[in-house]
């Protein structure tokens, strides 16, 4: 069964800094891969995601996030935080195999230092 | 707009109560999901049905039924609500390409309070 870590339930960066975000996965077959973001109040928005066409995925709003199976990681980044960006944001994983549905990280909150 | 919607967007019940939550996709997808997301826990899933016709249970499927009227709605019913069911509600829809993975929409949400 696949699981997803996220490291850091609060992150907090100043405006013009460097945002990572932490996650990691376990999956017994090689994974589909997706960052999600909500803003308050609202629903899921797709950030990006990983389907093995390439290791290093950029998405929206300047992220991208780079898949290491070494590491069994995927982690996010945006080299320079915008206020806008302070939301919650979500790893999740779902497996090629068998249940196809997402399963979700606890999220990280990223808060946005003027 | 193309989407998933998810009616209603806030409800209060009290408990013992019972009510459905509505979900309704327009991008002639397979697959629909319950989720519900609480603080510190993500989303976990509570039902999903792969296709029309079939439903299964996901990791948090107690005290909850679904039913997949057809291709386009998906229903969520708590048939004796209660207060450990407060939650906020998403449901979502994804088509599950053979190759690949096709994309994963969610509606806004619901809302749910019990008292």
């Amino acid at each position: 069964a696949q699981s997803v870590t996220q490291l850091g339930s609060h992150v907090s960066v100043s405006e013009g800094a460097l945002v990572l975000l932490r996650c990691n996965y376990s999956s017994s077959v090689p994974p589909y891969l997706f960052w999600y973001v909500q803003y308050p109040n609202q629903g899921l928005q797709l950030l990006l995601k990983y389907t093995s066409a390439a290791t290093l995925v950029k998405g929206i709003n300047g992220f991208e996030a780079e898949f290491k199976k070494s590491e069994t990681s995927f982690h996010l980044t945006k080299p320079s935080a915008h206020m806008s960006d302070a939301a919650e944001y979500f790893c999740a994983v779902r497996s090629d195999t068998g249940r196809r549905a997402l399963t979700f990280g606890s999220g990280t909150r990223l808060q946005v230092q003027p | 707009n193309a989407g998933v919607t998810q009616t209603p967007k806030f409800q209060v019940l009290k408990t013992g109560q019972s009510m459905t939550l509505q979900c309704a996709q327009d991008m002639n997808h397979n697959s629909m999901y319950w989720y519900r997301q609480d603080p510190g826990m993500g989303l976990r899933l509570i039902y999903y049905s792969a296709s029309e016709g079939t439903t299964d249970k996901g990791e948090v499927p107690n005290g909850y039924n679904v039913s997949r009227l057809n291709k386009r709605e998906f229903s969520l019913r708590l048939e004796s609500a209660a207060p450990s069911q407060t939650s906020v509600y998403f449901c979502a829809s994804s088509e599950v390409a053979q190759t690949g993975v096709g994309g994963y929409t969610f509606g806004s949400g619901t809302r749910l309070t019990v008292v």
